[in-house]
């Protein structure tokens, strides 16, 4: 199972609220990265959390809080956001860091009104 | 700097053909290099990884080379059909940039039936 599934599918959020999202692993993975793609561009890397703790934090405003409860779970939690964020916020994981493949979810489509 | 270019941006072929898609990248000191393919609006399946002591990976119809001195990995697909239609993504670990993967912008593929 190379399964990496994120909740929800898509977001619609006002300036002032307070959301979530959320991606879930099974496979053991110990690295989980999340990931920020507007259209027609690649994924730019937001955060890194290796063995649960932050190891990259690629200068993202504070507005994205990320938060890894335990080695299957990862949460990036939204306050404040505005309407350049809107985009599509993938999640990955890989078994430990660099020599490892990265897996992939949906993502969650993201509209910030 | 290091930086990670995919030629052509597009292309468009049709049924049948075998192809190729080129991923060029400026620092030869990378650590392994994965394909992905992306589907619209969807999330990034990874098809194939090659380490850097490594020349190619196969996996059924596609194959990628790489070629480390000459900054250069291909992504050959046999016998196309119009479900490969896609963009395919060459994305690139540095030996010091740690899990930090490098996108290059794509090729967007379509195979006419």
């Amino acid at each position: 199972d190379t399964e990496v599934t994120q909740t929800p599918k898509h977001l619609v959020m006002g300036m002032t609220n307070k959301k979530s999202l959320k991606c879930e692993q099974h496979m053991g993975h110990r690295a989980m990265y999340w990931y920020k793609q507007k259209a027609k561009k690649p994924p730019e890397l937001m955060f890194v959390y290796s063995y649960e703790k932050l190891s990259i934090n690629e200068s993202v405003p504070s507005r994205f809080s990320p938060e890894c409860p335990n080695s299957s779970l990862l949460n990036l939690h939204l306050h404040a956001l505005q309407p350049e964020d809107s985009a599509l916020y993938l999640c990955a994981s890989s078994l430990l860091d660099r020599a490892y493949e990265q897996y992939f979810g949906p993502g969650t489509r993201l509209t910030v009104t | 700097k290091q930086e990670v270019t995919q030629i052509p941006a597009a292309l468009s072929v049709p049924e049948g053909e075998n192809l190729v898609l080129n991923c060029s990248f400026t620092d030869s000191a990378i650590y392994n290099l994965q394909w992905f393919r992306q589907d619209p609006g969807k999330g990034l399946t990874s098809l194939l990884l090659i380490q850097s002591s490594q020349r190619e990976q196969t996996s059924g119809r596609l194959n990628a080379s790489l070629d480390k001195s000459s900054g250069r990995s291909t992504l050959y697909i046999a016998a196309s059909q119009p479900g490969d239609s896609a963009t395919y993504l060459c994305a690139v670990r540095w030996e010091t940039s740690g899990s930090r993967l490098t996108f290059g912008e794509g090729t967007q593929l379509t195979v006419n039936p």
